[in-house]
């Protein structure tokens, strides 16, 4: 059984940076990928980009381009999601979904709980 | 990357079939076989429940369906029940490439 546990709930003042976990278990690490994706309140979902868990290749929506850094350390089994400049908009809930390839490509197979981040002077 | 358009909400009764739409362009829902649909209760994590466009993961019901015209695919939940009360999402991959999600829909059992 595949478990995504993200870390917890974050408050973050206007222009800080916010780094997000991700651990999964259950499945090998590196045959997966690994999306980031937020929700801000009352909002729709938002894919903000991706890591390949074996070779570490990345791929940032363009509206994050500039702000969003992912990473991984294989040897925890564990994702990373940096995110610098934070303003107000920011304010969301960042979820990570990991594809396992069990369903071919492109899918979110699991998720996370989501970690909420709050931008607030 | 402007969101694909769904419908803002659907509502059926009990027992009844409900059809909800997602609308793109040639660049992600029309460009490949890669939609999926997610369902979110309130204050959950979505959850998948159709992939590649028609498919349905293990354990989700068969009165999920899913299907694809041209630029617009659906997802047609049939038989209704309660606990299908929650949001619809449609995802997509890209050109770009990247991946869109859809503005999302509430569905609702009265």
């Amino acid at each position: 059984q595949v478990q995504v546990v993200q870390s917890g709930a974050e408050v973050k003042k206007p222009g800080a940076a916010v780094k997000v976990s991700c651990k999964t278990s259950g499945y090998a690490f590196t045959n997966c990928a690994f999306h980031w994706v937020r929700q801000a309140p009352g909002q729709s979902l938002e894919y903000m980009g991706w890591i390949i868990g074996g070779n570490g290749n990345t791929n940032y929506s363009p509206r994050f381009q500039d702000r969003v850094t992912i990473t991984r350390d294989t040897s925890a089994s564990t994702v990373y999601m940096d995110l610098s400049s934070l303003g107000s908009e920011d304010t969301a809930v960042y979820y990570c979904a990991v594809e396992t390839y069990i369903n071919g490509c492109c899918n979110f197979d699991y998720w996370g709980q989501g970690t909420l981040v709050t931008v607030s002077s | 990357q402007s969101a694909l358009t769904q419908p803002a909400s659907v509502s059926g009764s009990p027992g009844q079939s409900i059809t909800i739409s997602c609308s793109g362009t040639s660049a992600d829902v029309g460009a490949y076989r890669r939609v999926s649909w997610y369902q979110q209760h309130l204050g959950k994590a979505p959850k998948l429940i159709i992939y590649n466009v028609s498919d349905r993961p293990s354990g989700i019901s068969s009165r999920f369906s899913g299907s694809k015209s041209g630029n617009t695919a659906s997802l047609t939940i049939s038989g209704l029940q309660p606990e299908d009360e929650a949001d619809y999402y449609c995802s997509s991959y890209t050109t770009r490439p990247t991946y869109v999600f859809g503005s999302g829909t509430k569905v609702t059992v009265l």
